[in-house]
């Protein structure tokens, strides 16, 4: 389940389950977003991208869900591995200003 | 292929002495952004160069807060006179070509910065 921590939200799931990892943004004239995952220690990896003129994207094992109408962004990851244990952040853009990242929640897969 | 390198990874400064944190971007790259990373929160902007001009520094939280990009490669942020405040990850991070939006930013690994 997910519980908000001292700092950071936090998600456990069952290895092989798929996780859900939901952000709500601020600016409504937002029109790009990003999800990045971050291990400990490292910088932020680019995992998938989305502009506000779709409302889902699809990659390898992940897909972002846009609802710009409640401005809701969520990461679902399919058949989630232990490699996949991170912190994720989403990041919007609104054209010609600069990334704005959400608070970040934290993966944790059991094994 | 090399990503984006900083240095050092680590510093730890006393109160009030002056740090510099390198940025090595991806070669090539036009675009440079530094972010400040608190613990338990997410980067938060503090500035950005195009080249060598720099474009947006609305971020910097103060004017001990300096950076450069003098040949449009190579970055350094320089911290004056540290407070324990200065104390989180600063990364680095560039992109291939000018403007922040719809280009993907690589990330550095970040400088860990300890203000005693």
């Amino acid at each position: 389940g997910e519980s908000v921590g001292l700092h950071l939200p936090t998600l456990s799931v069952q290895e092989g389950d798929n996780s859900i990892i939901n952000c709500a943004y601020s600016n409504s004239a937002s029109d790009y977003f990003i999800w990045y995952k971050q291990e400990s220690g490292k910088g932020p990896q680019f995992i998938i991208d989305i502009r506000s003129n779709m409302d889902k994207r699809q990659g390898q094992r992940v897909t972002v869900l846009l609802n710009k109408t409640v401005k809701h962004l969520s990461l679902q990851i399919a058949a989630t591995q232990p490699g996949d244990s991170a912190v994720y952040f989403c990041a919007e853009n609104n054209y010609g200003q600069n990334f704005v990242f959400g608070p970040g929640t934290r993966l944790s897969v059991l094994p | 292929g090399a990503g984006v390198s900083q240095s050092p990874r680590y510093k730890v400064a006393k109160r009030g002495q002056d740090v510099a944190l390198r940025c090595d971007p991806i070669s090539g790259h036009v675009s440079l952004f530094w972010y400040q990373q608190a613990l338990g929160q997410g980067p938060e902007f503090l500035t950005y160069f195009q080249n060598e001009a720099q474009l947006d520094k609305s971020g910097l939280p103060s004017d001990r807060f300096f950076a450069e990009r003098p040949e449009g490669s190579v970055s350094t942020l320089k911290i004056q006179r540290t407070q324990q405040e200065d104390s989180a990850v600063y990364l680095c991070a560039s992109s291939f070509s000018g403007g922040p939006s719809y280009n993907e930013q690589f990330f550095g690994p970040g400088t860990r910065l300890t203000v005693l």
